[in-house]
């Protein structure tokens, strides 16, 4: 069965400063790779998504991630945080049919601060 | 605009007592799905539907029903509800494998 581990529970950085949030997942053959970010009292919103083709797969609001096979990881990164990026952020996993079965990962929430 | 919208925002009822979670989209997507979202536990499918008349267990289905009699609508069924049904639910459409999943605003439920 497929499954997501964030690892990171609570993640606090300062404006400013550079984010990584940290996804590893299981699956048996080539993942489809999510990032969603969900604002308090909203639904998820998509930040990037890997099929295929390049590793390095760039998202909305200047995120990216890197899907890096060897390691099974998907970690998203971005250069500068900012105060609006505080939210809770998930890692899923869905399997090679596409939607049938998307395996969210237990949510990172970040805060920022000045 | 693309919407999916989800009713009531906020539910409290008592054990038992059946109750819906209704969901409506109106972008046309073949696929929609349900979630629970536990602290610690993240977002775990209940059911999805991949058309109409279509519908499969996901996750954790035990204590809930669905139904896909209209490609629009995917109504969330709670025949009798427990206090571990306590939770926030979420309806989820999509329109294929490129694109993204679309999220409704949530529906918190309290069975006291």
């Amino acid at each position: 069965a497929q499954s997501v581990t964030q690892p990171d529970i609570h993640i606090t950085v300062s404006e400013g400063a550079s984010l990584e949030l940290r996804c590893n997942y299981s699956y048996g053959a080539t993942p489809y790779l999510f990032w969603y970010v969900q604002s308090p009292g909203q639904g998820l919103q998509l930040l990037l998504k890997y099929f295929s083709g390049d590793t390095l797969v760039q998202g909305i609001k200047g995120f990216e991630a890197e899907f890096k096979r060897s390691q099974s990881s998907f970690n998203l990164r971005k250069p500068s945080v900012h105060w609006s990026d505080a939210a809770e952020y998930f890692c899923a996993v869905g399997d090679s049919g596409g939607y049938q079965k998307v395996t969210f990962g237990t949510g990172t929430k970040l805060q920022v601060i000045p | 605009e693309a919407q999916v919208t989800q009713n009531p925002r906020y539910l409290i009822t008592v054990t038992g007592k059946k109750l819906t979670v209704t969901c409506s989209q109106n972008m046309n997507h073949e696929y929609m799905s349900w979630y629970r979202q536990d602290p610690g536990l993240g977002l775990r499918q209940i059911y999805y539907s991949m058309n109409v008349e279509v519908t499969d267990k996901g996750d954790v289905p035990e204590g809930y029903k669905v139904s896909r009699k209209e490609k629009r609508n995917f109504p969330l069924i709670l025949e009798s509800p427990s206090p571990n049904q306590t939770s926030l639910y979420f309806c989820a459409t999509g329109g294929g494998i490129n694109s993204p999943l679309h999220f409704g605003n949530g529906t918190r439920l309290t069975v006291t």
